[in-house]
């Protein structure tokens, strides 16, 4: 069955770096989309990042396009977020999820659990 | 293109009707919108995408419509498990996703 496990979630300082793995099983990444979306504590859902079914295209978010990076390693079937110069109003949980299809349009039917990052001095 | 969701909170009782709604600021291309819902703890769970097909192993008392700017989630009849956030997320544009603010849905 299809499952992802966030990890590398954890407490760092502001301006730090952390990056986040999701590790996925039940199907390819060579065949689908997978998201990060993210939950910030008494806030709403908000989309981090994509990366492509290829491998070759990541979109990102507004608020983390400069500082966070999308890759997947497809030989350990994981997808990782590398987040750089982390600010307090990245904390939050973050979740991975796979799309519904192969192709757009994008919706997310599979989520991990979620993994805690919190930014503080 | 911004989601805007209402009512902030829903006050309703098991066995009620909910109808929570989701209005973008532009017209949404191929209506491409989804609704989520999200449990404290929980990962989010899709219960509906293209405005109106339900996901797999969705109850049908929950029913989406809509289209253009004006999308609606509606719940037949509350049932206790139902109680929860309910997001609406749009696909296209820039960014590529996003969620609007969330309705809570409350005894």
């Amino acid at each position: 069955q299809v499952q992802l496990a966030e990890s590398g979630g954890g407490v760092v300082q502001p301006g730090t770096s952390l990056r986040l793995s999701c590790a996925v099983s039940g199907f390819s990444l060579r065949s689908y989309e997978v998201h990060w979306v993210r939950q910030a504590p008494r806030k709403g859902l908000e989309w981090v990042a994509v990366i492509s079914y290829t491998g070759t295209t990541q979109f990102y978010g507004d608020s983390v396009r400069g500082r966070f990076t999308i890759s997947r390693d497809t030989s350990r079937s994981t997808v990782f977020l590398q987040m750089n110069s982390l600010r307090p109003e990245d904390t939050a949980v973050y979740y991975c999820a796979r799309d519904l299809l192969p192709s757009a349009p994008d919706y997310l039917d599979y989520w991990g659990q979620g993994t805690l990052v919190t930014v503080s001095s | 293109i911004v989601l805007t969701q209402s009512p902030g909170t829903l006050s309703l009782s098991p066995g009620e009707r909910a109808t929570l709604s989701c209005r973008a600021s532009e017209s949404l291309s191929g209506n491409y919108l989804a609704w989520y819902q999200h449990k404290p703890g929980q990962a989010p769970r899709l219960l509906i995408y293209g405005a109106s097909t339900r996901a797999t192993g969705i109850p049908d008392r929950f029913s989406g419509s809509g289209s253009g700017t004006d999308f609606t989630l509606t719940i037949s009849r509350l049932e206790p498990e139902d109680f929860a956030v309910y997001y609406c997320q749009r696909y296209g544009g820039s960014p590529l996703l996003a969620f609007g603010g969330g309705t809570k849905v409350e005894i």
